[in-house]
């Protein structure tokens, strides 16, 4: 079976651009996660949905992130405009089952240099 | 604030020893544990659970214990093997209210397991 996949898995921009990261979840998980990776903060929580309901973003750094789950098979977390400082690993993850009482299966990541 | 924190930021043994990898928390909220496990390039992997109802939990070479009275849990992996040379992170959830939906990870801890 696929796990969850991320794209793209590399992205170089520069300061000021537009940057869309996607993800697809495992097939029949209704709960998605956004998280960010970085040397400083370590793994922190960007927006949790449940059944394509955003239920929690107060993670959301700033305005400049948006984040939307049109439907059970897509997510899309938004950066604009883009800053150096938003550089990072980018995870999307998906659960089972609504809340937390098992694990989280992450994608591969998305790393993002801000130039 | 770090409410979850693995205060050893690197860890390396010889192959068939015990690795013991260490995590601290401080909310007394947190009632459900976990451990990944991350590769290089590739997304966390869960490998381990606790409930706050149990001290110990075993599986295979993996076994976490929970130490309530000190806010401290620890892995334990016996025998060490090389393709165990990864990045550790300790997670913990129970805090988010009515749903039990957030994960606080830690840092990590980066084990190296010397042939």
């Amino acid at each position: 079976d696929a796990g969850v996949i991320q794209s793209p898995r590399h992205e170089v921009t520069e300061m000021g651009q537009e940057v869309t990261l996607r993800c697809k979840p495992i097939s029949g998980h209704n709960s998605l996660f956004w998280y960010r990776q970085t040397m400083m903060r370590g793994l922190e929580l960007l927006i949790y949905f449940n059944n394509n309901v955003p239920i929690d973003d107060s993670g959301m750094p700033e305005d400049r992130f948006s984040a939307k789950m049109p439907n059970a098979s897509f997510s899309t977390l938004k950066i604009q405009p883009s800053e150096p400082r938003d550089s990072a690993v980018y995870f999307c993850a998906s659960s089972p089952r609504e809340g937390l009482t098992g694990e989280l299966f992450f994608g591969e990541g998305s790393r993002l240099t801000v130039l | 604030d770090q409410q979850v924190k693995q205060n050893s930021p690197s860890l390396s043994v010889q192959e068939g020893r015990i690795s013991i990898l260490n995590c601290d928390y401080t909310n007394s909220m947190f009632d459900y544990f976990l451990w990944y496990k991350k590769y290089p390039a590739e997304g966390p992997t869960f490998l381990i659970s606790i409930s706050s109802i149990k001290d110990k939990n075993e599986d295979g070479r993996f076994t976490v214990f929970l130490n309530k009275s000190a806010k401290h849990l620890s892995l334990h992996i016996v025998p060490s093997q090389p393709g165990d040379s990864a990045v550790y992170f300790c997670a913990a959830s129970g805090d988010s209210g009515g749903s039990n939906y957030k994960l606080t990870f830690g840092k990590g801890t980066l084990l190296t397991v010397n042939p």
